[in-house]
C-alpha cells in the first residue's frame, strides 16, 4: 500500500542554518508524483514543488533543493540559510495511479521552526 | 493568495447546531476536495467532486454533507456533530481529479470547534 514516512516530527534550528526535511515513500506503481508543501501557521497549504517518478534531476529554487533518489525511495527537502519566514509545517505527499487512483497520499508533516 | 477562499475561518458549534463550510475557487479548475486536518495525524480526504459530480466519499459519517453547485464553489453542511469532529477542514482544488500530475491548490481552512 501506499504510504509517506515523514520521520522527523519537529525540527528546531537557528537563522542562518541549513536545514534537510526527510521523506521517505512506499509505492509497487512504477508512474507516480512526489509533491512538497508549505502550511504557514496561517492554514492553507502551499505547493512547492511537484516531481515524478521518470525525472530523478535534482531541482533548486532559490533556498529551496530537492533530492530525489528512487534507490531509496526518499524525496528530501532541503532549506539553505533559512530565515524565520520558513516557520512551518512541511508536508511530503505521492500521487500514484494503479494503487490510489491518484489520490494524494500526505505524510503526518514536518514542524520547522527556525529561531532568529 | 492560492485561489481558493475558505468561509468562515473559524466556526463554534454545538452539537445540535446545523452549520456550513463555504469553499469558492477563482482558477477556473473542475476538481473541488474536502479534506480534515486533526492534531497529530496526516489530512484524511474526504470527499471528491469532479465536473460538480461527486466521486469519491471517504466512508464519511452523513452528519457532513457535500454540496457542489458549481465547479466553482463547494459546501460543507455540518449537522449533529461530535467534539472528536474538531479539526482544520481543507477545501482544495485541481483542473480535474484523476489526474496524475495535478496540482491541488488549498483554501486556508475553517478551524471548527465542536463544544
Amino acid at each position: 500500500a501506499q504510504k509517506v514516512t515523514q520521520a522527523q516530527t519537529e525540527i528546531s534550528v537557528v537563522e542562518k542554518e541549513d536545514v534537510t526535511l526527510d521523506c521517505v515513500y512506499e509505492t509497487r506503481d512504477t508512474t507516480y508524483y512526489l509533491f512538497w508543501y508549505k502550511q504557514p501557521p496561517s492554514g492553507e497549504l502551499v505547493f512547492l514543488i511537484r516531481r515524478n517518478s521518470f525525472d530523478e534531476q535534482n531541482e533548486i529554487s532559490g533556498r529551496y533543493s530537492w533530492n530525489f533518489q528512487k534507490s531509496t525511495s526518499s524525496f528530501n527537502f532541503t532549506i539553505t540559510a533559512s530565515q524565520v519566514v520558513d516557520s512551518a509545517v512541511y508536508f511530503c505527499a505521492l500521487s500514484e495511479w494503479e494503487t490510489s487512483g491518484s489520490r494524494l497520499t500526505f505524510g503526518e508533516g514536518t514542524q520547522l521552526t527556525v529561531n532568529p | 493568495e492560492t485561489g481558493v477562499t475558505q468561509t468562515p475561518r473559524h466556526l463554534v458549534m454545538g452539537m445540535t447546531n446545523k452549520k456550513s463550510l463555504k469553499c469558492e475557487q477563482h482558477l477556473g479548475h473542475n476538481a473541488m476536495y474536502w479534506y480534515k486536518q486533526s492534531a497529530k495525524k496526516p489530512l484524511e480526504l474526504m470527499f471528491v467532486y469532479n465536473f460538480k459530480e461527486q466521486t469519491e466519499n471517504n466512508s464519511v459519517p452523513s452528519r457532513f454533507s457535500p454540496e457542489c453547485p458549481n465547479s466553482s464553489h463547494l459546501f460543507l453542511h455540518l449537522h449533529t456533530l461530535q467534539p472528536e469532529d474538531s479539526a482544520l477542514y481543507l477545501c482544495a482544488s485541481s483542473p480535474v481529479a484523476g489526474g496524475l500530475e495535478n496540482i491541488q491548490y488549498f483554501g486556508a481552512g475553517t478551524r471548527l470547534s465542536v463544544l
